[in-house]
């Protein structure tokens, strides 16, 4: 596709199951980033790849929180042991050049996925 | 980190300019400033982003302080579909991190 795609749009899970969520980037985009937004506030950053790697997973809130990027393109983020406090919109984007560039930073986002712990 | 500060709420009329502030006080020099917003239920959208000197693309305009301490995004003719929140956000290395941004009401 065109864009960002994010899979699924919305998810409701229950207090404690396992969650997987996917991030199809804009193809050939290097660098993919993670972000969750709760509700009134701006998104909030997770992790960071360049390529295969994650090279800032700083914003991680804790060890229940995993993300993937096997092949440098499609990311999954992971939650364990789900939590009411999870529940947020889980917005992903990529971006067609490292950092540090002259045209660095436009990132194109995804319409997020809704997730919703009961 | 560095931060940005911005008023929480802001309101137009529609057709009339509207001039978002800025201010970023601990700006490095590397820092570019970036400029984003988000329409109801949709992921954040890129506007436009600067280093020193003022831009200007379709959709806006960056007014750059000489300082860099501050910046203003422009919308030089508000339309109803331009109310949003609006972010403000420094970028000098890989992370982007946004705040809690304007939120932009315009009124008809």
């Amino acid at each position: 596709g065109a864009g960002v795609s994010q899979t699924p749009s919305n998810k409701v899970t229950e207090k404690g199951k396992y969650v997987e969520l996917r991030c199809d980037p804009i193809s050939g985009h290097t660098a993919l980033y993670w972000y969750r937004q709760s509700l009134g506030q701006g998104p909030e950053f997770l992790i960071y790849f360049q390529g295969t790697g994650a090279a800032d997973d700083s914003g991680l809130p804790n060890d229940r929180f995993f993300a993937v990027r096997p092949e440098g393109s499609v990311s999954t983020l992971k939650i364990q042991r789900t939590e009411r406090g999870d529940s947020a919109v889980y917005l992903c984007a990529s971006s067609p050049s490292p950092p540090g560039g002259p045209n660095t930073g436009e990132l194109f986002f995804g319409e997020g996925s809704r997730l919703t712990v009961l | 980190d560095a931060k940005t500060t911005q008023p929480n709420s802001m309101e137009s009329n529609e057709e009339e300019p509207v001039h978002l502030p800025c201010n970023h006080s601990t700006i490095s020099g590397t820092d570019y400033i970036h400029w984003y917003r988000q329409l109801p239920s949709q992921g954040p959208e890129y506007v436009i982003h600067g280093l020193t000197s003022n831009v200007n693309n379709r959709m806006a305009s960056l007014a750059i302080a000489e300082d860099r301490k501050s910046s203003t995004l422009i919308l030089h003719r508000a339309t109803l579909r331009d109310a949003a929140v609006y972010y403000c956000i420094l970028h000098g290395g890989h992370d982007m991190r946004f705040g809690a941004g304007t939120r932009l009401t315009v009124k008809p």
